[in-house]
């Protein structure tokens, strides 16, 4: 059974600061995808990751792919109140189905 | 274009009763999901509908839960009888094209609470 670990599972800072939220797996994905949820809302796709190493950015967001294709990383800069929501990563494989990490839940305080 | 929309947006039923959760897709949007969140756990797979056949059921967690697809539109999914592990958010999503697991929308969920 394919797992994906998040970390923090909680994360409360000042609007301004930086964070980086993780994504660990002990097994290998061909892409990870990164979501965001608000409340009462479904997930939204943010970004996917396909290559080992591959780093992509959308404006303040910084998303990570692990060389091995097992771990990932969003690192956001100058944390805004509007960041605030449930931050999810979930593992591609060929077309088998997601599998989700349980989420890291960001609250940035203004 | 409108989203994944899901009816109704909450749902208390007593156990052993029977409830229907209805979803339906970005309109084009071959590929439908089902997935479940139960409280502290993750987001789980449930289903997956190919137009109006069932690609993968692989998650579904026993046969008091049912899904279908008539017509490849809109898809419901019933639990019958409920029991209280069945409580969660459940959630629908639609895809385009062959790429299924990429790009999928989800719509807002469905809260089920058993009692």
């Amino acid at each position: 059974t394919q797992l994906l670990e998040q970390s923090p599972q909680f994360l409360s800072i000042q609007e301004g600061e930086n964070l980086t939220v993780y994504c660990n797996s002990s097994s290998v994905f061909s892409s990870l995808q990164w979501y965001r949820q608000e409340p009462g809302e479904g997930p939204v796709l943010l970004v996917t990751v396909v290559t080992g190493g591959e780093v992509k950015k959308l404006k303040r967001l910084t998303f990570q792919f692990g060389d091995a294709r097992k771990d990932s990383s969003l690192h956001i800069t100058a944390a805004q109140p509007g960041d605030t929501g449930l931050y999810l990563c979930a593992g591609v494989n060929g077309n088998t189905p997601l599998v989700f990490g349980k989420g890291t839940r960001l609250s940035v305080i203004a | 274009e409108a989203g994944v929309t899901q009816f109704p947006s909450h749902s208390v039923i007593e156990k052993g009763q029977t409830v229907t959760l209805r979803c339906d897709p970005i309109s084009g949007h071959d590929n439908l999901y089902w997935y479940r969140r139960v409280m502290g756990k993750e987001i789980k797979f449930l289903l997956h509908f190919v137009k109006e056949s069932k690609q993968d059921e692989s998650g579904m967690p026993n046969n008091r839960f049912l899904a279908e697809r008539t017509g490849g539109t809109y898809s419901t999914l019933k639990v019958q009888p409920a029991e209280l592990e069945d409580s969660g958010v459940y959630f629908c999503a639609s895809s385009p094209g062959q790429r299924s697991y990429n790009e999928q929308f989800f719509g807002p969920g469905t809260r089920l609470t058993v009692l």
